[in-house]
């Protein structure tokens, strides 16, 4: 079974406007975590976002926000006022605790077009 | 601080020749995580180490893939012999922590090396 799953394999938006990236995943683990990369066309693997299980608040950095939905085992990334520099691809992860070995498991990531 | 290192950046070869790729995590960095990263797909771990300890490898092809991290510091990925679909990018990460504490925000990339096989 999947651990992570990404269902919009592309997408365009408009600048300046907001886009939503799906993410939901898998875990029986309490205690894991949940990160959101972008990893533009040079190959570089940039860390956005990390949301914990146990965190009370959705995580926020700058235009970024994690709408975490616990119960729904959901983690959707938004992204506000999209720039062109935003074009990439973007991939949803997650670390289970130590009984899983502590390892990172992505997802199949979603290409977000900014269109100007 | 610097990042995490890896060289070459590119590689051609042809099928069942061999292959060796290498990581420098960033100091003091006890896990270390080789991916391979088939175009268009997510990245799949493929050996994790602790120190100089192996944590998870289930997803090494060891037929063919090893790996090394003998003083706990740097690391290298061999291939041998290199098949058509072992064509990918190549990327090491470390993490200063193997486990979830606090805000612990994960994982450091390099660029990758990315490799093709003809």
């Amino acid at each position: 079974a999947q651990k992570i799953t990404q269902t919009q394999p592309g997408m365009f938006v408009q600048e300046k406007e907001a886009v939503t990236l799906d993410c939901t995943y898998d875990t029986s683990d309490p205690s894991y975590g949940l990160f959101w990369y972008k990893q533009p066309s040079s190959g570089e693997m940039i860390f956005l976002i990390y949301q914990g299980s146990y965190d009370q608040q959705n995580a926020t950095e700058g235009r970024y926000s994690l709408n975490f939905q616990k119960a729904r085992k959901s983690a959707n990334l938004v992204i506000s006022a999209s720039q062109l520099g935003d074009s990439a691809m973007y991939f949803c992860a997650m670390r289970e605790g130590r009984a899983a070995g502590n390892k990172l498991t992505f997802g199949g990531g979603t290409r977000v077009l900014v269109k100007p | 601080e610097a990042g995490v290192a890896q060289s070459p950046r590119y590689k051609i070869i042809e099928k069942r020749q061999s292959v060796a790729f290498w990581c420098n995590p960033i100091s003091g960095h006890a896990t270390l995580y080789w991916y391979q990263q088939i175009l268009g797909q997510g990245p799949k771990l493929l050996i994790q180490f602790q120190n100089n300890g192996v944590v998870d490898d289930s997803q090494l092809p060891k037929d063919r893939f090893s790996a090394e991290r003998l003083k706990g510091v740097d690391s290298t990925l061999k291939i041998q012999p290199a098949k058509l679909e072992d064509s990918a990018v190549y990327l090491c990460a470390s993490s200063f922590r193997g486990y979830l504490k606090g805000h612990d925000y994960g994982y450091t990339f390099g660029s990758g090396t990315r490799l093709t096989v003809v």
